[in-house]
């Protein structure tokens, strides 16, 4: 049961136009939601989140916005630069008993910009 | 400043070997975690913990167990490996999972079982 979803398997975009990656969640209870990045023989590395409450958040190129009833979070690149070049990973953040919780990641999204 | 260090990068197993795939991390997190990743999955979570002392199961963790006897380490072990093992390992840690801080992770052990 896939309580993340990325169902665009790869993305490709011209450089300085936009990139919009997708994500699909089901469990209401989420309460962070988290880009990754990931380059090719490295970890992923962290690179923007949104608090359930909000709605949009911006870091230089890169927004993230939340659509709550819709279970629906995206990422937005602009301008993209072909140093974007990489498997994007949207996950959430889930709380369990006895101040635990984990992280639960999607499928990834490789994106592909070209010069 | 080392960070998240896996060791090793690459390991071949043959069928029903066992090993243990060694995580440490130099940036006194509490906060501990195991994944794997496999094409057209994603990460996956195997095992976490939220301190020395205490561990908890994640997404898949049949196969693997876990210990955390102090708060550097987080050894994975794969008691009789299976091919369906093979997979990207990713060692993650942070100061608290539970409040947005984002996971630090290492450069992964590709592990191959035969």
């Amino acid at each position: 049961d896939q309580q993340v979803k990325q169902n665009s398997p790869s993305l490709s975009v011209q450089e300085g136009r936009i990139s919009i990656l997708n994500c699909d969640y089901t469990n209401s209870m989420f309460d962070y939601f988290l880009w990754y990045k990931k380059y090719p023989a490295e970890g992923p590395t962290f690179l923007i989140s949104i608090s359930s409450i909000k709605d949009k958040n911006e870091d230089g190129r890169f927004t993230v916005f939340l659509n709550k009833s819709a279970k629906h979070l995206s990422l937005h690149i602009v301008p993209s630069q072909p140093g974007d070049s990489a498997v994007y990973f949207c996950a959430a953040t889930v709380y369990g008993s006895g101040n635990t919780g984990k992280l639960i990641f999607g499928q990834g999204t490789t994106l592909q910009v070209k010069p | 400043n080392a960070g998240v260090t896996q060791t090793p990068k690459f390991q071949v197993l043959k069928t029903g070997q066992s090993m243990t795939l060694q995580c440490a991390q130099d940036m006194n997190h509490e906060y501990m975690s195991w994944y794997r990743q496999d094409p057209g999955m994603g990460l996956r979570l195997i095992h976490y913990s939220v301190g020395a002392g205490i561990t908890d199961q994640g997404e898949v963790p049949n196969g693997y167990n876990v210990s955390r006897s102090t708060t550097e380490d987080f050894p994975l072990r794969l008691l009789s490996a299976a091919p369906s093992q093979t997979s990207v390992y990713f060692c993650a840690s942070s100061t608290q999972v539970f409040n947005n801080s984002p996971l630090h992770f290492g450069n992964g052990t590709r592990l191959t079982v035969t």
